[in-house]
Order: structure tokens, then C-alpha cells, then sequence
């Protein structure tokens, strides 16, 4: 069955260092890929997705992703994470089903605490 | 730039009371989503609508009703609620295409006692 595994529950790291969010998928094919990030008491919003192409794709808020088939991952980086960046994320999977349409599947999330 | 609209934000019943969470969207969209939040069990699929006069079942329909009134609103009722209800429930709304990005509401608490 299609999955979307976030193998970190919680990550700290300290402002101004770089952050790797993992993000792993079960799947026949490549899905489209998304990571979504929930502030406390907000709904999610999309930081970036990927379709085809270019595999590193860039994202608002200063995030990228690079997706690798060969290891089914879709990880989130940020260069240098900031206080804001405290929050929830979640990769996201669409994936075509068998029986036709399609399914997004949402991944348990990753907190971020950041110390300062 | 209201975006998506639930209502209310907050709500507590007593096991067997009847409510109904509202959303409004004001983007125009087709498809519309209900999800629920539970902590460890990122967000699940209630109910969709893919396009106006539509609803389909998602993942987890059971013990919830949905209407979707016309384009801007998709309602979701308890009929009885249960405590295993208590969440947060999330409204979402999208282009309906794959590449579609969702627009989510701020959600709304749900405690049943």
C-alpha cells in the first residue's frame, strides 16, 4: 500500500544551523511530493512540491527539498533555521491509484523546536 | 484575503450531542476536504468533495455526514458524537488537480465528553 514515513517525531536544533527534515515514500512510481508546514494553532501551508524535472526544488520561507528515486525520499533543508522556523512539518504524497483517481496521503509530522 | 473559513474554532459535547463544523472558501475553488488531526496520526481524510453536487468518503467517514452546499461551502456534521471524535478537524480546499496545493482553515477544536 501506498506510505508516506516521516521517521523523526521531534528535531531540535539550534538557530543558525542547518536543518534536514526526512521524508520517505512506498510507492510504484514517483508520486508528487509535497511538504506542508503547520505553525501552532494555524492550518498547514505548502512550502514546496515536486512533480517532475529537477530534483532539488526550492520553496518559500528560504526551504528546498531534493527528491532521490533511488532511495524513495523527498528530505526538507534549510541552510540556516531561524526562531520562526518552530513548527510542525509534513511531507505529502499524491499517489495515482489502481482503480484510477488519486490519493494524498499526509505523513505524521516532524516538530521543530529551535534553540536559541 | 479570508481564504478558508471554518466555524466554529472551538466546541465542547456531550457524547450523543449533534453538531456541524462549517467551511467557506472564497477562492473559487472546486475540490473541498475535511481532515482530521490527531497527535502521532498526522491528518486523515474524513470526506471530500472533488467538485460541487459531489462528496465521496475518505479514510475514516465513519460516524460523519457531510454537505457541500454549493461551491464556497462544505459542512460536516456529527449525528452523535463520540468521544473518540475529540480532534482538531481542518477544512481544505484545492484547484482539484493533482498539482493542485490545498488552502487549509485554521481549524477547529472538537472535545467530546
Amino acid at each position: 500500500a501506498q506510505s508516506v514515513t516521516q521517521p523523526d517525531i521531534h528535531i531540535t536544533v539550534s538557530e543558525g544551523a542547518s536543518l534536514e527534515l526526512r521524508c520517505n515514500y512506498s510507492y510504484g512510481a514517483t508520486p508528487y511530493l509535497f511538504w506542508y508546514v503547520q505553525s501552532p494553532g494555524q492550518g498547514l501551508q505548502l512550502l514546496l512540491k515536486y512533480f517532475s524535472g529537477d530534483t532539488l526544488v526550492q520553496g518559500i520561507k528560504g526551504f528546498e527539498a531534493e527528491f532521490k528515486r533511488s532511495q524513495s525520499s523527498f528530505n526538507l533543508r534549510k541552510p540556516s533555521v531561524h526562531w520562526s522556523d518552530a513548527a510542525e512539518y509534513f511531507c505529502a504524497a499524491d499517489f495515482i491509484l489502481t482503480g484510477g483517481g488519486n490519493k494524498l496521503t499526509f505523513g505524521t509530522g516532524t516538530q521543530l523546536k529551535v534553540e536559541l | 484575503n479570508a481564504g478558508v473559513t471554518q466555524t466554529p474554532k472551538f466546541q465542547v459535547l456531550k457524547t450523543g450531542q449533534s453538531m456541524t463544523l462549517q467551511c467557506a472558501q472564497d477562492m473559487n475553488h472546486n475540490s473541498m476536504y475535511w481532515y482530521r488531526q490527531d497527535p502521532g496520526m498526522g491528518l486523515r481524510l474524513i470526506y471530500y468533495s472533488a467538485s460541487e453536487g459531489t462528496t465521496d468518503k475518505g479514510e475514516v467517514p465513519n460516524g460523519y455526514n457531510v454537505s457541500r452546499l454549493n461551491k464556497r461551502e462544505f459542512s460536516l456534521r456529527l449525528e452523535s458524537a463520540a468521544p473518540s471524535q475529540t480532534s482538531v478537524y481542518f477544512c481544505a480546499s484545492s484547484t482539484g488537480t493533482r498539482a493542485g496545493e490545498l488552502f487549509f482553515g485554521e481549524g477547529s477544536r472538537l472535545t467530546v465528553l
